[in-house]
């Protein structure tokens, strides 16, 4: 069964801050939410985590719900080159650290 | 930078053969990973890998043998080749997880496109 829920493609306009929602509603205490990216024909690449509290780096904001049962990952100032598929996934330390991924999102920025 | 190199990007089988796909890392990671990726269905882990000569079934293990004899190298095995197993394959390697904050990365190759003919 998966972990996460993620709508299958969105798009934004370019220079408008893309939103991408994830559902995790049977996320465990410690088990923490990452975001991965995967731009055409590369491996997929970090992008941001967290477990309770909103994160913000370089590259994005994470905003998680109280009770932990979705996210949303949020691209300021979407560009062309953040055209990819986005990999809302579920770090799960009891099991070895694996990564159970969703099916990912598909975002399109439009010129 | 940490590097993970797959041995081919493009690879055409026949049904039947036996298939190798080697996986190389150079950061010294304890942490090893084989998944496949298919449309719709996102990333799902064959196997992974602890340490040398550790190996642990992930999600879809039938079908697939791994072998990892040194800590740089992961082989995944495909004993004999089967048109469902047409599709792209990503290894991933990462260090020891941390119970903690910290930032714990998986580092992915750029894939092998599989295609079982």
């Amino acid at each position: 069964d998966a972990k996460t829920t993620q709508p299958p493609s969105m798009d934004c306009a370019e220079g408008r801050a893309a939103n991408l929602p994830c559902n995790h509603s049977t996320i465990s205490g410690n088990e923490y939410v990452y975001w991965y990216r995967q731009i055409h024909s590369q491996g997929p690449q970090y992008i941001i985590h967290g477990l309770k509290n909103n994160e913000t780096n370089e590259m994005a904001s994470l905003i998680i719900t109280e009770d932990r049962k979705s996210s949303t990952l949020i691209l300021p100032h979407a560009t062309l080159r953040d055209t990819a598929v986005y990999y809302c996934i579920v770090r799960v330390p009891s099991t070895g650290n694996q990564f159970y991924f969703g099916t990912g999102t598909s975002l399109t920025v439009i010129p | 930078d940490v590097k993970v190199t797959q041995s081919s990007r493009y690879l055409v089988k026949r049904t039947g053969e036996k298939v190798f796909l080697e996986c190389v890392q150079d950061m010294d990671h304890e942490n090893m990973f084989w998944y496949r990726q298919d449309p719709g269905l996102g990333l799902r882990l064959i196997y992974f890998s602890y340490d040398v000569k550790m190996k642990e079934k992930g999600d879809i293990p039938e079908g697939y043998s791994v072998s990892r004899e040194k800590k740089e190298r992961f082989s995944l095995i495909l004993e004999s080749a089967s048109t469902n197993q047409t599709s792209m394959y990503l290894c991933a390697s990462s260090p020891p997880g941390t119970s903690g904050r910290a930032r714990y990365e998986q580092f992915f190759g750029p894939g092998t496109r599989l295609t079982v003919l």
